[in-house]
C-alpha cells in the first residue's frame, strides 16, 4: 500500500517561513492535497491539486510537488497557523485515499 | 452554503453495530463523491471509505481495516450518506467525519463537524 511520510513536528518563529514535507514514492505523479486541523475542529483544505488555494485561504499558503516530495510552505507564519497539517493523495493502484501521518506546526 | 452534519454516534459494546448518518445541504448531492474519514483520539486522519456519485454507478471503496464490517450507502433523494458499522472493535473508537469530494483524485473541500463513536465494554 502507498505510504506518505511527514515529519511529526515543525517549529518556526513568527514571521518566518515554515516548510512541511510529505514524502512518497513518485508522489510528483500524483495530486497532493493539504489540510489544516486545529484542536477540536474538522480539517480544512488549504491546498489542493499540489498548488491551488481554495477561496479564503491566505496567499501565505503555497504548495509544490516534484519527485518523491511534496511541500506545504507557509510564509510569514502567524500564531494562528499553529495546527496539525496533513497531506493526502489518491492511490489509483489500490483505489484508496491515503493520508500522511500529520505534522504539528508550532509557532515559537 | 454547503453543510454536512453527521449524527448517530455514541457508546457501543465490542461486537455491536451502529449506523452513522450525514445530512448534506447547499449543493447537488448526487453529483459528488462522499467519503467517511475517522480520527482516533490523539491520532491522525484515517480514510474509511468512499461512495462515488450517480455518474459513476455509486461504486464504493473501503479501507482494509473496515472492509467486510462497514458498509457505505447513500440516498440521493434525501441528500444523505450512511455508514453501517458492524462487528465493532475497540480500535474503531474515533470521531467520524463525512467529507465531500469532486472525484477520485480530488481533495475534500467540505467536512462535517464529526460524530464520536466509542466502542467499549
Amino acid at each position: 500500500s502507498y505510504v506518505l511520510t511527514q515529519p511529526p513536528s515543525v517549529s518556526v518563529a513568527p514571521g518566518k517561513t515554515a516548510r512541511i514535507t510529505c514524502g512518497g514514492y513518485n508522489i510528483g505523479s500524483k495530486s497532493v492535497h493539504w489540510y489544516q486541523q486545529k484542536p477540536g475542529q474538522a480539517p480544512v483544505l488549504v491546498i489542493y491539486y499540489d498548488t491551488d488555494r481554495p477561496s479564503g485561504i491566505p496567499e501565505r499558503f503555497s504548495g509544490s510537488n516534484s519527485g518523491n516530495t511534496a511541500t506545504l510552505t507557509i510564509s510569514g507564519v502567524e500564531a494562528g497557523d499553529e495546527a496539525h497539517y496533513y497531506c493526502q493523495v489518491w492511490d489509483s493502484s489500490s483505489d484508496h485515499v491515503v493520508f500522511g501521518g500529520g505534522t504539528k506546526l508550532t509557532v515559537l | 452554503e454547503v453543510q454536512l452534519v453527521e449524527s448517530g454516534g455514541g457508546l457501543v459494546q465490542p461486537g455491536g453495530s451502529l449506523r452513522l448518518s450525514c445530512a448534506a445541504s447547499g449543493f447537488t448531492f448526487s453529483d459528488h463523491y462522499m467519503d467517511w474519514v475517522r480520527q482516533a483520539p490523539g491520532k491522525g486522519l484515517e480514510w474509511v471509505g468512499r461512495s462515488r456519485n450517480k455518474a459513476n454507478s455509486y461504486t464504493t471503496e473501503y479501507a482494509a481495516s473496515v472492509k467486510g464490517r462497514f458498509t457505505i450507502s447513500r440516498d440521493d433523494s434525501k441528500n444523505s450518506l450512511f455508514l453501517q458499522m458492524n462487528s465493532l472493535r475497540t480500535e474503531d473508537t474515533a470521531v467520524y467525519y463525512c467529507a465531500r469530494a469532486e472525484g477520485d483524485s480530488s481533495g475534500f473541500d467540505y467536512w462535517g463537524q464529526g460524530t464520536l463513536v466509542t466502542v467499549s465494554s
